[in-house]
């Protein structure tokens, strides 16, 4: 069974602050996907990274995939309200099924006004 | 344009009935997954369907529990007998194809009394 943990798994900070959460394995990846959940909803798709050493932005997201495609982080630049729900990682293996992915557990992350 | 739709929202019901989830996917997407979100084990994917035809039940915890899709719009999660460890949040989620990004309905809030 492959294991990814994500880091921390809670976090409240103020608005204004910036932040990183964080998405490890011990296995490499194929790809590498992360959604954002809000309460009384599903998942939601932010961005997928493929190549080790990839960087993605999303207007105040910076998505970054490990050169070993190994593990990912997530920054976020000058936190809102807005942002506040729980941010989930979602690997492709190499050698799974080409639909698997595993999910970390989250990080739920609070943005105080 | 109209994304995953699931029915219930919410149930909550007695242990020992019958409990049937229902999913609509996206319409022209040839995949189709169940999954349980909980908060001890995160989101664990129940089944994965591809052109109405289950690829990997392996995620089914228990013969209780068992899938249906008899059409390319339409999917059914039954339990039965239904037990207060089946608590939980279900989702459907449907992509273009296996490797594709996956987008999430809102979910059924499952309550087992």
């Amino acid at each position: 069974t492959q294991l990814l943990e994500q880091s921390p798994q809670f976090l409240s900070i103020q608005e204004g602050e910036n932040l990183t959460v964080y998405c490890n394995s011990s296995s490499v990846f194929s790809s590498l996907q992360w959604y954002r959940q809000e309460p009384g909803e599903g998942p939601v798709l932010l961005v997928t990274v493929v190549t080790g050493g990839e960087v993605k932005k999303l207007k105040r997201l910076t998505f970054q995939f490990g050169d070993a495609r190994k593990d990912s982080s997530l920054h976020i630049t000058a936190a809102q309200p807005g942002d506040t729900g729980l941010y989930l990682c979602a690997g492709a293996y190499s050698g799974a099924g080409s639909y698997q992915l595993t999910f970390g557990k989250g990080t739920k992350l609070s943005v105080i006004p | 344009d109209a994304g995953v739709i699931q029915s219930p929202r919410h149930e909550v019901t007695e242990m020992g009935q019958e409990v049937t989830l229902r999913c609509k996917p996206i319409s022209g997407h040839n995949s189709l997954f169940w999954y349980r979100q909980t908060m001890m084990r995160g989101l664990e994917l129940l089944i994965y369907f591809n052109n109405n035809v289950p690829i990997d039940d392996s995620g089914m915890p228990e013969d209780r529990f068992s899938a249906k899709m008899p059409n390319a719009s339409f999917s059914t999660l039954k339990i039965q007998p239904s037990e207060p460890r089946d608590s939980a949040v279900y989702f459907c989620a449907s992509s273009l194809s296996a490797a594709r990004a996956q987008h999430f309905g809102d979910g059924t809030r499952l309550s087992i009394l």
